[in-house]
């Protein structure tokens, strides 16, 4: 089975500063797509970005990016200019391709903005 | 576009009620899915849809039941409420063909069983 492991339940970052999250996960599978998502207080989950494997340019949204290694099982999403309105909870999940989007999510990391 | 729309957005239950929860989305997705949120969990997938008139189990799928009788709506029923089943729910849709992952989310609902 597959699993998605986030290791910091908690990060604080500056505003206008960066913050990685990271997100480890564990598959045989050689086709599969990558997400993270973001839960505000309200909340409403929110598609951030989402990375197929087999594209090895690694994807971008805006002041949002990734890392995404391959080899390593390893997907961390990155925060540039970091905003108040970015504090929220992140959600890392994994999904094999073909499977009808049944998604595997991480237990979350939660995400501080400080003045 | 509404998006998707969430019926109602709390409840509380009394062990062995029964209640539906309602999916609405207007964007005319295939793929429909309902999620249970626990505490410092993330979120798990009850059942899901890949188009009007099918259902398939997820990965916690016991206690409920869905229907999808109409493109637009996903139904997620509990037919005897258990306390194990207090939780937050969210509907999500997507299209199909696009790269995997429920794109749009409901705003969640809140269900207690005391």
């Amino acid at each position: 089975a597959q699993t998605v492991t986030q290791s910091q339940p908690e990060m604080s970052v500056q505003e206008a500063e960066t913050v990685t999250l990271s997100c480890t996960y564990d598959t045989s599978e050689s086709d599969y797509y990558l997400f993270w998502y973001k839960q505000p207080p309200s909340r409403q989950m929110i598609l951030v970005i989402r990375q197929e494997a087999y594209k090895q340019q690694n994807a971008t949204e805006n002041r949002f990016s990734v890392n995404f290694q391959k080899a390593a099982k390893s997907f961390s999403l990155k925060i540039s200019d970091s905003q108040l309105g970015d504090a929220a909870m992140y959600f890392c999940a994994y999904g094999r391709a073909g499977t009808a989007s049944k998604l595997t999510f991480g237990t979350g990391t939660r995400l501080q903005v400080t003045l | 576009n509404a998006g998707v729309t969430q019926t109602p957005k709390f409840r509380v239950l009394k062990t062995g009620q029964s209640m539906t929860l309602l999916c609405a989305q207007d964007m005319n997705h295939e793929y429909m899915y309902w999620y249970r949120q626990d505490p410092g969990m993330g979120l798990r997938l009850i059942h899901y849809s890949v188009g009007e008139g099918t259902t398939a189990k997820g990965e916690v799928p016991d206690g409920y039941n869905v229907s999808r009788l109409k493109k637009q709506n996903f139904l997620l029923g509990l037919e005897s409420a258990a306390p194990s089943q207090t939780s937050v729910y969210f509907c999500a849709s997507s299209y199909v063909g696009l790269a995997g992952g429920p794109e749009y989310f409901g705003p969640g609902t809140r269900l207690t069983v005391t």
